[in-house]
């Protein structure tokens, strides 16, 4: 199975901040990875696939990039509603995996 | 609009059974590949199986593997999990996820979730 691993596991910034969220697979996936956004009480939202394709509405703030075994999610200037959890997920190959999530909380 | 509604879900006994139900609407079912995934309470996103459009292809986690059955029913636009043989640490919030399509394993819609709480 393809392990993920995520990092930091929490961050704390504050509004207008450049956060950045890092994602190893434990063997390589080409491109073939996704990022997702949870908020408490919710389901996860897709942010971003294929590495770095922005899913349909989400803001151009939200960014991608990466190939092989490492990538990375990058929120540009963090808005009030992107205090979160985001998980990455690799999609290679069967049994599909997330990685242990990062939470970012106000600073 | 995509809307996926899950059912089924409750407090069940250790080694008990119970039958999550997902509704979808909004797009075609019968197209799309679908999955389950669940989240333990407090805890990260585990995948637990997947299903062809067709529902003749089925994976799943082995964690459930040999407990849990995928199955779905295009007429009635459901996808199913058959869940046996329950432990404790199966408790979580079950979604259905509906893949993005052209072949990768990316979920574009989820639903809501549904509780099951495996306890004596």
């Amino acid at each position: 199975d393809i392990q993920m691993t995520q990092s930091p596991s929490s961050v704390s910034a504050s509004v207008g901040d450049r956060v950045t969220i890092t994602c190893q697979a434990s063997q390589g996936i080409s491109s073939y990875l996704a990022w997702y956004q949870q908020k408490p009480g919710k389901a996860p939202k897709l942010l971003i696939y294929a590495a770095s394709s922005l899913q349909s509405g989400v803001p151009s703030r939200f960014s991608g990039s990466g190939s092989g075994t490492d990538f990375t999610l990058t929120i540009s200037s963090l808005q009030p509603e992107d205090f979160a959890t985001y998980y990455c997920q690799q999609a290679n190959s069967f049994p599909l995996t997330f990685g242990g999530g990062t939470k970012v909380e106000v600073k | 609009e995509v809307q996926l509604v899950e059912s089924g879900g409750g407090l069940v006994h250790p080694g008990g059974s119970l039958r999550l139900s997902c509704a979808a609407s909004g797009f075609t079912f019968s197209s799309s590949e679908m999955n389950w995934v669940r989240q333990a309470p407090g805890k990260g996103l585990e995948w637990v199986s997947y299903s062809s459009s067709s529902g003749s292809i089925m994976y799943y986690a082995d964690s459930v593997k040999g407990r849990f059955t995928i199955s779905r029913d295009n007429a009635k636009n459901s996808l199913y999990l058959q869940m046996n043989s329950l432990r404790a640490e199966d408790t979580a919030i079950y979604y259905c996820a509906r893949e993005l399509g052209r072949g990768v394993y990316y979920f574009d819609y989820w639903g809501q979730g549904i509780l099951v709480t495996v306890s004596s």
